[in-house]
């Protein structure tokens, strides 16, 4: 079946540093790409996305890649907020429509200090 | 305002006694779905609904029961809980049809079995 890995974590950074969060997928097909983000407290909102191969997502200064060839949609960021510290998803969905359930990883926390 | 929101956001309870955690959402979405949260494990479906009269399990629906009377409305059943269901549990909404939908997430409901 599908699955996401990604990185362990708590993964601390000093602000302004440069992240990377690895997130690579198995699927069987043509799999969409997500990242979602959760804020202490709250619940998971959708960060960014990519819908085949090649694509770059990209939103709040945060981008992602779609790499097939290594089957892979590593989260990167040039300069980290503090506000940035919350916890991190990879997840992956097969097909569109009434046939797309959402698979995630296990989440990295990330910890922006000042 | 566009939201999905659940109740309770806190409950603590003992092992056998029944409860029921809401879900209502006000963006007329036809698919609705529970997840729940763990340490190291990820958001892993329990249950979902394509549409009133219409749910399916996910992939761990064992001691969980559901409903879909209405469409802006997706409770989530325990009749007998137990330890092992102490979790964050989040409930999501999207719309159903050709091409990418953005799920959203309720803030969580976090319940603690004795």
């Amino acid at each position: 079946g599908d699955s996401v890995t990604q990185m362990e974590g708590p993964v601390t950074l000093s602000e302004e540093a440069f992240l990377t969060i690895n997130c690579t997928y198995t699927a069987t097909g043509y799999p969409s790409l997500f990242w979602y983000v959760q804020y202490p407290g709250e619940g998971l909102q959708l960060l960014l996305k990519a819908t085949k191969a090649d694509d770059k997502g990209s939103n709040k200064g945060f981008e992602a890649t779609y790499r097939k060839e290594t089957t892979s949609f590593h989260l990167e960021k040039g300069s980290v907020q503090v506000s940035d510290s919350a916890v991190y998803f990879c997840a992956l969905s097969e097909g569109t429509g009434t046939a797309s359930k959402l698979t995630f990883g296990t989440g990295t926390r990330l910890q922006v200090t000042l | 305002e566009a939201q999905v929101t659940q109740n309770p956001r806190y409950l603590i309870t003992v092992t056998g006694k029944k409860l029921t955690v809401t879900c209502s959402q006000n963006m007329n979405h036809e698919y609705m779905s529970w997840y729940r949260q763990d340490p190291g494990l990820g958001l892993r479906q329990i249950y979902y609904s394509m549409n009133v009269e219409v749910t399916d399990k996910g992939d761990v629906p064992e001691g969980y029961k559901v409903s879909r009377k209405e469409k802006r409305n997706f409770p989530l059943i325990l009749e007998s809980p137990s330890p092992n269901q102490t979790s964050l549990y989040f409930c999501a909404s999207r719309s159903l049809g050709v091409g990418f939908y953005e799920q959203y997430f309720g803030p969580g409901t976090r319940l603690t079995v004795t």
